[in-house]
């Protein structure tokens, strides 16, 4: 069965620091793999997405993710993070059917001044 | 073009009650998915609709949970004789097309609280 796990439930980072967020996947297929955020009364908004190619992915806000097959990982990085940065983030597979998402239960990000 | 748009925004109701919650898809957007947020919890896919249809329906907890959508367009969520254990944040999503290709867009949810 398809699932997602993020293993760290909340992460607190100084400012200006860099930023990984684990994400770990299970599934039969190739997977297609995303990352959301969820700022404070917001809906979720799609940071980047994996379906083939390059396994190094490009996001907005400067975020960046990195497919490993031979891990199931699809972990999500930032070289400097800022405050506005502070959210709940979270990590999703979707199947090849479409009908379907399978998301992780998030990582919260604290940034500290 | 708007976003997509759910209401009400916060629905507070006393358990065993009937409610419908709203989503307004982006228009154009043939696929619209529900998701249940609960506390400490994940997004748990609920249902998909592909235009009128809904061809998942796997991802419904209970036979008390039912939605439709009609003209392609606005979904509803009705959530029968609700129960404490209901209350979450119920999270709209819409696409262009239905497939993993396609990115979501998410409406800012409805907080449901069961009392």
């Amino acid at each position: 069965a398809q699932s997602v796990t993020q293993p760290d439930i909340h992460i607190t980072v100084s400012e200006g620091a860099s930023l990984e967020l684990r994400c770990n996947y299970s599934y039969g297929a190739t997977p297609y793999l995303f990352w959301y955020v969820q700022s404070p009364g917001q809906g979720l908004q799609l940071l980047l997405k994996y379906f083939s190619g390059d396994t190094l992915v490009q996001g907005i806000k400067g975020f960046e993710a990195e497919f490993k097959r031979s891990q199931s990982s699809f972990n999500l990085r930032k070289p400097s993070v800022h405050w506005s940065d502070a959210a709940e983030y979270f990590c999703a597979v979707g199947t090849n059917t479409g009908n379907q998402f399978y998301f992780g239960t998030g990582t919260s990000l604290t940034v500290i001044p | 073009g708007a976003g997509v748009s759910q209401s009400p925004s916060n629905k507070v109701t006393e358990k065993g009650k009937d409610v419908e919650l709203r989503c307004d898809p982006i228009s154009g957007h043939t696929a619209l998915y529900w998701y249940r947020q609960s506390l400490g919890q994940g997004l748990e896919f609920l249902i998909y609709f592909q235009g009128n249809s809904a061809p998942d329906k796997s991802g419904l907890p209970s036979d008390r949970f039912s939605a439709e959508r009609t003209g392609g367009s606005v979904s509803t969520l009705t959530i029968q004789r609700t129960q404490q254990e209901d209350s979450a944040v119920y999270l709209c999503a819409s696409s262009l097309d239905r497939g993993p290709l396609e990115t979501q867009y998410f409406g800012p949810g409805t907080r449901l609280l069961v009392l």
